[in-house]
């Protein structure tokens, strides 16, 4: 089965660092990029970064909201994707997802997804 | 960065009516559009790229169309089990930007 599986998510104080991790099974992750995407309570969705296949030097780019405070990073052998948040804010609490960018023929999009794990922000 | 806007923020309609929901881009994005079906509580799913293509597996009452600023996304006759959050997003340029969604519920 294809899928993705985030972990890490929980409660950190305002300031703190949180690592959350994304495991890939069922094809072959080292193919494709990576992208994280965050949902704030009740609100829209928002591209918070990615991070390209080996294939194109395993590059990132990153929303200006995070930019400078999260890393993204990949471990090929293992299928996982981390997303490594430093001095977070109360305005990065969202549910968190990780996803699998496509980009073949006409195609540029996420189209595998996991299934979200909570970060909240508060002292 | 480009900016989404979608039409109507959320809508009440009929098992079987025709659902229309409306996206526009702060700037001409060509056909790099996708739309995204969002169900509570569940990941988004991806359910048309490149503006009009269906994803497979998508049933095929979903349908899109439009280019440059301007795009449309149908549901041909509602089903109960499409009631959903529905976000367009852009991937012409980065930052990827989504548009805010509209919510479908069954009048």
């Amino acid at each position: 089965e294809v899928q993705l599986v985030e972990s890490g998510g929980g409660l950190v104080k305002p300031g703190r660092s949180l690592r959350l991790s994304c495991t890939a099974s069922g094809f072959t992750f080292g193919d494709d990029a990576v992208s994280w995407l965050r949902q704030a309570p009740g609100k829209g969705l928002e591209w918070v970064g990615l991070i390209r296949s080996k294939t194109y030097s395993g590059t990132t780019e990153y929303a200006a909201s995070v930019k400078g405070r999260f890393t993204i990073s990949r471990d090929d052998f293992r299928n996982i994707g981390y997303l490594q948040m430093n001095s977070l804010k109360t305005e990065d609490t969202a549910v968190y997802f990780c996803s699998r960018r496509i980009v073949e023929a006409t195609k540029d999009a996420f189209d595998i997804w996991g299934q979200g794990t909570m970060v909240t922000v508060s002292s | 960065d480009i900016q989404m806007t979608q039409s109507p923020s959320s809508l009440s309609a009929s098992v079987g009516d025709r659902v229309t929901i409306t996206c526009q881009a702060s700037q001409d994005i060509s056909n790099d559009l996708n739309w995204y079906q969002q169900k509570p509580g569940k990941a988004p799913e991806l359910l048309i790229y490149d503006a009009s293509n269906l994803e497979t597996g998508v049933p095929s009452r979903f349908s899109g169309s439009g280019s440059g600023t301007d795009f449309t996304f149908t549901i041909s006759t509602l089903q109960p089990e499409d009631i959903a959050t529905y976000y367009c997003q852009q991937y012409d340029n980065l930052p990827f930007t989504f548009g805010p969604g509209t919510k479908v519920d069954i009048k």
